[in-house]
């Protein structure tokens, strides 16, 4: 059973352009949670997903960023014209109906020029 | 609201021998959940043990012990055995039963030593 897919690992990206990361729930998972970890600091809680649906949006910026998790294919983060202070590692996570235990991907380092 | 404390910003400990990382936390929910996680220099954040706030015993995983003290509002993480691929930053996060979101500490630095 493949864990939780995040691409790409590392994401470079000049300031006004736009990142696209995506994640790939471990099998059998139906809740996705996006998590920001700015250097040397604990992951802060973005945005939490099931299929075709938000559930939890309190952590996102208000602007810039949206995510969402179609009925096929991956969840996907998109943040529009990045700004420096975006740069920080993004991870997703993944979760099966019912448990409080999240597996993590190994991250998107997203690095703004 | 919910909140993790990790006052241990560094550690170094001898292979072989045992280290307790500290965590308490501050949360108005009756029922939640602890949560200690890895991440090793390679950036991955690997789950290594689970404690709910009803669990009358502590939670063990192999080497990983948690010992929880609920009126303290502690859940302390201890390996035993210390690895050299021990050396890697520990999280203590929580999350309510009913509330998905994880609130993460600072973090601890552990360093085995050979």
């Amino acid at each position: 059973n493949a864990g939780v897919m995040q691409n790409p690992r590392h994401l470079v990206r000049r300031r006004g352009q736009e990142a696209r990361l995506r994640c790939s729930p471990m099998k059998g998972h139906s809740h996705v949670y996006w998590y920001r970890q700015l250097p040397e600091e604990g992951l802060k809680f973005m945005v939490y997903l099931q299929k075709e649906n938000i559930i939890d949006e309190s952590g996102m910026p208000k602007e810039r960023f949206s995510a969402e998790f179609p009925k096929e294919g991956p969840s996907i983060l998109r943040i529009q014209q990045v700004v420096r202070g975006d740069s920080a590692a993004y991870f997703c996570a993944s979760s099966p109906p019912r448990s409080e235990t999240q597996y993590f991907g190994p991250g998107t380092r997203l690095l703004v020029l | 609201a919910q909140k993790i404390t990790q006052t241990q910003p560094g550690m170094f400990v001898q292979e072989k021998e045992a280290v307790t990382l500290d965590c308490t936390y501050d949360t108005s929910d009756q029922s939640y959940g602890l949560f200690w996680y890895k991440q090793p220099s390679s950036g991955e954040m690997i789950f290594l043990i689970y404690q709910g706030s009803y669990d009358e015993q502590n939670a063990t995983e192999g080497r990983y012990s948690l010992n929880f003290q609920k009126a303290r509002k502690s859940a302390n993480l201890v390996i035993s055995a210390s690895q050299l691929g021990d050396s890697a930053m520990y999280f203590c996060a929580m999350g309510g039963i009913n509330d998905y979101k994880l609130s993460f500490g600072a973090g601890t630095t552990v360093t085995v030593r050979a």
